[in-house]
């Protein structure tokens, strides 16, 4: 399976810029997505397929990375991010989510 | 809108089957694939298994041998079976399709 890692916390101040990043064991090409989980909360799609923002999410949000190396960057981090951010692969099978990063606001 | 709904029991017993319905409005399931992923408490997302649109499936190679997803197009419908439930499998689960999830059903594997 596509062992994807993430590292599991960052601590940011508001206003700074955040990347969070994601290597999957093999290639992904660009099948790569960001999702957001706030607690007791569902995920929420955040960007797809390494770089296209999904819909009503904010510009703030943005994605880059292409084979195994993806990175979910938020500039400017607001209060309101304060989530756990998960990737995913959908292009080898199984699917695979990495294991989160919790972003916590100083 | 596209909407998807889990509904199931939220007790079962170790060494009994989970079954759980994903009912889904605002697309056909002939036309989008939908998966099943679940979190046990505090932790991260497994990817369990799909029913793609043409009605194949696939599935968590981990999970094979407990797992079945089927579905009622006529009811809008996908289902989840998992025997042998043990109190690992206790979380929540959700269906989903991509960027669309149901809000998740908690299942707790306990006697």
């Amino acid at each position: 399976d596509t062992v994807l890692t993430q590292s599991p916390a960052l601590a940011v101040s508001p206003g700074e810029r955040v990347s969070i990043s994601c290597r999957a064991s093999e290639g992904v090409n660009s099948y790569m997505h960001w999702y957001q989980q706030k607690p007791g909360q569902q995920p929420k799609l955040l960007i797809y397929k390494a770089s296209n923002l999904a819909s009503g999410v904010p510009a703030r949000f943005s994605g880059s990375g292409s084979g195994t190396d993806f990175t979910l960057t938020i500039d400017p981090v607001e209060a309101d991010d304060t989530a756990t951010y998960f990737c995913q692969q959908s292009w080898n099978d199984p699917r695979t989510f990495g294991g989160g990063t919790k972003l916590e606001l100083k | 809108q596209v909407q998807l709904k889990e509904s199931g029991p939220g007790l079962v017993q170790p060494s009994q089957t989970l079954s759980l319905t994903c009912t889904v409005s605002g697309f056909s399931l002939t036309s989008y694939n939908v998966h099943w992923v679940r979190q046990p408490p505090g932790k991260g997302l497994e990817w369990m298994g799909r029913m793609r649109y043409n009605g194949d499936t696939s599935y968590n190679s981990a999970l094979k041998s407990r797992l079945s997803i089927s579905r009622d197009t006529s009811k809008n419908q996908v289902f989840l079976k998992m025997n042998s439930l043990q109190t690992d499998d206790t979380g929540t689960y959700y269906c989903t399709r991509d960027a669309y999830w149901g809000q998740g059903t908690l299942v707790t594997v306990s006697s």
